[in-house]
């Protein structure tokens, strides 16, 4: 059975600093994996989505990494604002569809 | 603006109530889904329809009835919920069931309360 975690639960930082967040899954024949972000109260918001033959998704700030073999996926995000503070998700799907697991989230805090 | 809309946002129901959730999009999506977000727990997967027909349902317990009349709509039918049933429930929409390229869209959520 698929397993995602995602370390740490929370974080908390100051402005301007990178960082990188972490997901593990257990089962290593992923379809694709996609990072969301979702603010308080919110629905998620997809960031990146790395397929299983790619190894990296850059979007902006942001940069997403995957290695299949080992079972983790990074999320970097470079010169953290305030306006970064939110809980980041992962999730991963076995068989090409949207049927995703997800992780319980990192919850971000960026300090100004 | 996120292209999925959802009511209500908050609803409050005894256990011996019967009410429902209303999900609407409008990117021309052929799928949609209903998610559930309890604290502490991964978002669990409910129910998918895709193209009107239901596709998925992951053991969700009967007192959830989804309904989908066509692609644009979908509804969670509610009835003798338990507390333990308070959660988020989210409503989101793709292009298709296959995920590859396609994004996924999330509304901002119902708060449901059981009392």
């Amino acid at each position: 059975k698929q397993e995602v975690t995602q370390i740490p639960a929370a974080l908390s930082v100051p402005e301007g600093e990178n960082l990188v967040l972490n997901c593990s899954f257990t089962d290593s024949a992923i379809y694709n994996l996609q990072w969301f972000r979702q603010d308080p109260g919110k629905g998620l918001t997809s960031l990146l989505l790395i397929q299983s033959s790619q190894r990296e998704q850059t979007s902006g700030r942001l940069n997403a990494s995957l290695d299949k073999s080992s079972g983790r996926s990074t999320l970097y995000i470079a010169a953290s604002q305030p306006g970064d503070s939110a809980t980041y998700l992962c999730a991963v799907t076995t068989s090409g569809t949207y049927k995703y697991i997800f992780g319980t989230g990192t919850r971000l805090k960026v300090l100004a | 603006e996120t292209g999925v809309t959802q009511t209500p946002r908050h609803l409050v129901m005894g256990m011996t109530n019967k009410k429902s959730l209303k999900c609407e999009q409008h990117l021309g999506h052929n799928a949609m889904y209903w998610y559930k977000q309890s604290a502490k727990k991964p978002l669990e997967l409910m129910f998918v329809y895709n193209f009107k027909e239901q596709t998925e349902n992951n053991s969700v317990p009967s007192r959830f009835s989804p309904e989908c009349p066509n692609s644009s709509h979908l509804f969670l039918h509610l009835h003798t919920l338990q507390p333990e049933d308070s959660a988020l429930y989210l409503c989101a929409s793709s292009q298709g069931w296959d995920s590859s390229g396609n994004t996924i869209y999330f509304g901002e959520g119902s708060w449901l309360t059981v009392v």
